[in-house]
């Protein structure tokens, strides 16, 4: 089913591990984007791709960093974590027929 | 860039009012308007969209305005249930989505 995801959905991690948010999408789409969002709470854009080998920094600063080899796939990585990234972190990919932007279900993130 | 602004952050009705949600946008090449509701824990969903071309679209119990020339548009729910709570944002699109900084709906029983 065409669709996006994200794993983990959950992780709880000490600080100054690396880690890494996977997102996936299987609807072909080109534009694709990280928002960081404490839970109710406004979104946040942090980074976005318009394709292959293009990345962007968003609106909010952010420590992490993105990449994107393939057009599926858009991880998101952490070098190392610290309790101020403690958050939810959602991914999101929009086509180019509709202008309609899909969310992934999320990662919650906690770091000790 | 697109500036979008949302009000109110925080709406409380009685089961079977109506609620409103508006927003403002400030570039006037935006085109596109869709709204996403948010559960508690769950991702954004789209529920209704507006496209520059239209003033007003309904879909059962919400609807949607458009005002191109003041640059606002606004949510409209009837006769609002208890499912209906949630966190609900507005967007402009005019090469990428604007969100709004979201209004938190209560429904009470």
């Amino acid at each position: 089913e065409a669709d996006i995801y994200q794993t983990p959905r959950y992780l709880v991690i000490g600080t100054g591990k690396k880690i890494t948010l996977e997102c996936s999408q299987t609807m072909g789409h080109d534009k694709m984007y990280w928002y960081q969002q404490d839970p109710g709470m406004e979104l946040h854009l942090i980074h976005y791709s318009y394709g292959v080998n293009s990345t962007e920094k968003g609106d909010l600063s952010s420590e992490s960093t993105v990449s994107r080899i393939r057009t599926e796939h858009f991880p998101l990585t952490l070098e190392s974590a610290r309790p101020s990234h403690t958050s939810q972190y959602l991914c999101a990919s929009k086509g180019p027929a509709k202008n309609i932007q899909y969310f992934g279900a999320g990662t919650r993130l906690s770091v000790l | 860039g697109e500036n979008v602004e949302q009000h109110p952050s925080t709406l409380s009705v009685q089961e079977g009012d109506s609620a409103v949600i508006k927003c403002t946008y400030s570039d006037s090449a935006s085109n596109y308007f869709p709204w996403y509701k948010q559960e508690l824990g769950k991702r954004p969903q789209l529920i209704i969209d507006i496209r520059s071309n239209v003033g007003e679209k309904k879909d059962q119990r919400i609807a949607v305005t458009l005002n191109k020339t003041a640059k606002h548009f606004s949510l409209h729910i009837t006769e609002t249930q208890p499912e209906d709570s949630a966190v609900y944002f507005c967007a402009a699109y005019h090469n990428d989505m604007r969100f709004g900084a979201g209004t938190r709906l209560t429904v009470k029983p």
